[in-house]
């Protein structure tokens, strides 16, 4: 079974811009979350989606956004980009929302802003 | 607000020992407790998932505990290899899944 695969894996951007991200999970999992990985603040949630509904937000502001389809897949958006953008952002997958499910990671896409 | 806390931050071990990684959080109304391992660069790759009503989980050299009513768990790897060095991460899940900072363990050959 294929695991959770993100693109792009690498992506460079300047300050103003946006982009956009994109996340497949599992196969047959149904939710998706979305996290931000720097060096000074760790891994810190985003946002998780089940059956194209966001379920829960972490504590970022509104340039952050994101969506899922019907078939599980889900993009997040960073509108205006600015330097502290530049993380490492990780998509998880697991069968239902919340829970006791287990979460699988991608590998991640590199953004970083200049 | 669930804080999630790692110690050491920062481990260097001869090959062959035996050594514990340690988590604590705040909140005890959680849903399981799940332990990451990340490679420089990569994604985290999931080593054991504890559900709030189990005590431990094991999975070849690797056991993992958790006390809710402490806040407290425990990764314990058995005869640690050099391929075992990695920032080793604990997350908690309830409303979403709130994560340490890591522990980076080298095992030195």
């Amino acid at each position: 079974k294929a695991g959770v695969t993100q693109t792009p894996r690498y992506l460079i951007k300047t300050r103003g811009q946006q982009v956009t991200l994109s996340c497949s999970p599992i196969s047959g999992h149904r939710s998706v979350s979305w996290y931000q990985q720097t060096p000074g603040q760790g891994l810190q949630f985003l946002f998780e989606y089940f059956s194209e509904t966001q379920r829960n937000k972490g504590n970022f502001p509104g340039r952050f956004s994101g969506r899922q389809f019907s078939n599980s897949r889900s993009e997040m958006n960073v509108s205006t980009l600015e330097l502290g953008d530049s993380a490492l952002y990780l998509c998880a997958s697991s069968l239902l929302a919340g829970d006791p499910n287990e979460q699988f990671f991608g590998p991640g896409t590199r953004l970083t802003v200049l | 607000k669930q804080e999630v806390t790692q110690i050491p931050a920062a481990l260097s071990v001869p090959e062959g020992e035996n050594l514990v990684l340690n988590c604590s959080f705040t909140d005890s109304a959680i849903y399981n407790l799940q332990w990451f391992r990340q490679d420089p660069g990569k994604g985290l790759t999931s080593l054991l998932l504890i559900q709030s009503s189990q005590r431990e989980q094991t999975s070849g050299r690797l056991n993992a505990s958790l006390d809710k009513s402490s806040g407290r768990s425990t990764l314990y790897i058995a005869a640690s290899q050099p391929g075992d060095s990695a920032t080793y991460l604990c997350a908690v899940a309830l409303d979403d899944m709130r994560f340490g900072a890591g522990t980076r363990l080298t095992v030195k050959p």
